[in-house]
């Protein structure tokens, strides 16, 4: 699975986006790019996934470039309770599905 | 919303004593994994489940280890003979299958060896 490039950490204003960088350059045609967040303590959780579209669900948008070289995770609106590790992972399925985590970005939303 | 469970939260035992960790995945999902996470350490993983055997295993998941389905609902993580480093977090996820890939992860067990 290609390796992701995360800031290790980044601060948001409450109710104002997050923006959430991940840079995987050497990403290969059949590799998805995952997110998940854990916040502390807990079970990773997962956020949203995508190929080449631009994704969107209840919690967040994912913006992938047009050469998949790149991805930014968005939060809309950040409130407090998203302050969390979050994890961007690229990932073709193989190896069993398991999920190799990096150490992350830590986002800290501030009131 | 199902949700995979785990128990107990906190685990606390000696070194050398057998200690197995229990989790409910969620009820139609068919893959099964452990991961653990040592406090301050990336979230690593350990073992994966499928159709009642280990589909693939890390360097971590050595012969102390052991996990076993005994029936259709608990996936259950067995440390024959703990020591100090098997102090971490230890999650448990299910996956349903199919087209589906993310993994749902429970909220952990703390194991303490002391």
């Amino acid at each position: 699975d290609a390796k992701t490039t995360q800031p290790t950490s980044m601060d948001c204003a409450e109710g104002r986006a997050a923006n959430l960088p991940c840079n995987h350059s050497t990403i290969s045609g059949n590799e998805y790019v995952y997110w998940y967040r854990q916040i502390h303590s807990q079970g990773p959780q997962y956020i949203i996934h995508g190929l080449k579209n631009n994704e969107t669900n209840e919690m967040a948008s994912l913006i992938i470039t047009e050469d998949r070289k790149s991805s930014t995770l968005i939060l809309p609106h950040a409130t407090l309770r998203d302050t969390a590790v979050y994890y961007c992972i690229v990932w073709s399925g193989g190896s069993n599905y398991k999920l190799t985590f990096g150490k992350g970005t830590l986002l800290t939303v501030n009131p | 919303e199902p949700e995979v469970t785990q128990t107990p939260s906190h685990q606390v035992t000696q070194m050398g004593q057998e200690v197995i960790l229990r989790c409910v995945p969620i009820s139609n999902h068919l893959y099964f994994y452990w991961y653990r996470q040592i406090l301050g350490q990336k979230v690593e993983f350990l073992v994966s489940f499928y159709n009642n055997e280990i589909s693939e295993k890390s360097e971590i998941f050595d012969d102390q280890f052991s996990v076993e389905r005994p029936d259709g609902s608990n996936f259950t993580l067995k440390i024959r003979s703990t020591k100090l480093e098997d102090s971490a977090m230890y999650f448990c996820a299910s996956r349903k299958g199919d087209s589906r890939w993310e993994q749902y992860f429970g909220p952990g067990t703390r194991l303490t060896v002391t």
